[in-house]
């Protein structure tokens, strides 16, 4: 079954340090996100990406945040200069359509801890 | 922002229970509702996705059912086994604006053998 696949599953970085997620989603899927859940949290939408640009973001998406597609098969989310509390598990997913009906496959995360 | 809420937080119970868990939403503009099963080191995993009042989903023993009118779903486990121990997470979606859903906190399942 096609897996929406996530690289490192665990990334340490010191604060103020720059980090890049990766995400592979399933190849024919046209819409990804991410996502992510402090942990005791509820998982929190951070942004949409359709047709190579950021369709949606929330609160959370702040300048510190962005989101690359660069080869047509990954998918990044960058933190330029990280907090301690953007310590959290990084859920990337992706949908054939809008998600609304599809349902999304998930990533099995990355675990961004900021000492 | 939705008020997704799920009850209860955890949930312990033995090999052959049956159980059941509850995910309030708003019911004003409803749109859709997904259940996600969540395991341990594990990618959350899609169960059903859910629009019409009245729906009634099934999977395996597992089954879900959907009332928008008072904002509410109900997932059952019939004879819990312990490979259903997971953290069961419910999204709801709204239409007029983002259709971009809103999770719970999840409800934690435990099956002890």
């Amino acid at each position: 079954e096609p897996e929406v696949t996530q690289t490192p599953s665990h990334q340490v970085t010191q604060m103020g340090q720059e980090v890049i997620l990766r995400c592979v989603p399933i190849s024919n899927h046209l819409y990804f996100y991410w996502y992510r859940q402090i942990l005791g949290q509820k998982v929190e939408f951070l942004v949409s990406f359709y047709n190579n640009e950021i369709s949606e973001k929330s609160e959370i998406f702040d300048d510190q945040f962005s989101v690359e597609r660069p080869d047509g098969s990954n998918f990044t989310l960058k933190i330029r200069s990280t907090k301690l509390e953007d310590s959290a598990m990084y859920f990337c997913a992706s949908s054939e359509g809008e998600g609304l009906i599809y349902g999304y496959t998930f990533g099995s995360g990355t675990r961004l801890t900021v000492v | 922002i939705l008020n997704v809420e799920q009850s209860p937080q955890s949930l312990h119970v033995q090999e052959g229970d049956s159980t059941n868990f509850t995910c309030s939403f708003p019911s004003s503009n409803f749109y859709a509702l997904h259940w996600y099963r969540w395991e341990t080191a594990k990618s959350p995993e899609a169960l059903f996705v859910m629009t019409l009042n009245g729906d009634e989903k099934k999977k395996g023993r597992i089954s879900a059912t959907l009332n928008t009118k008072e904002g509410y779903s109900y997932l059952y486990i019939k004879g819990s086994q312990p490979e259903d121990s997971a953290t069961y997470l419910c999204a709801s979606l709204a239409s007029g604006g983002s259709y971009i859903p809103t999770f719970g906190r999840g409800t934690s399942l435990i099956v002890h053998p």
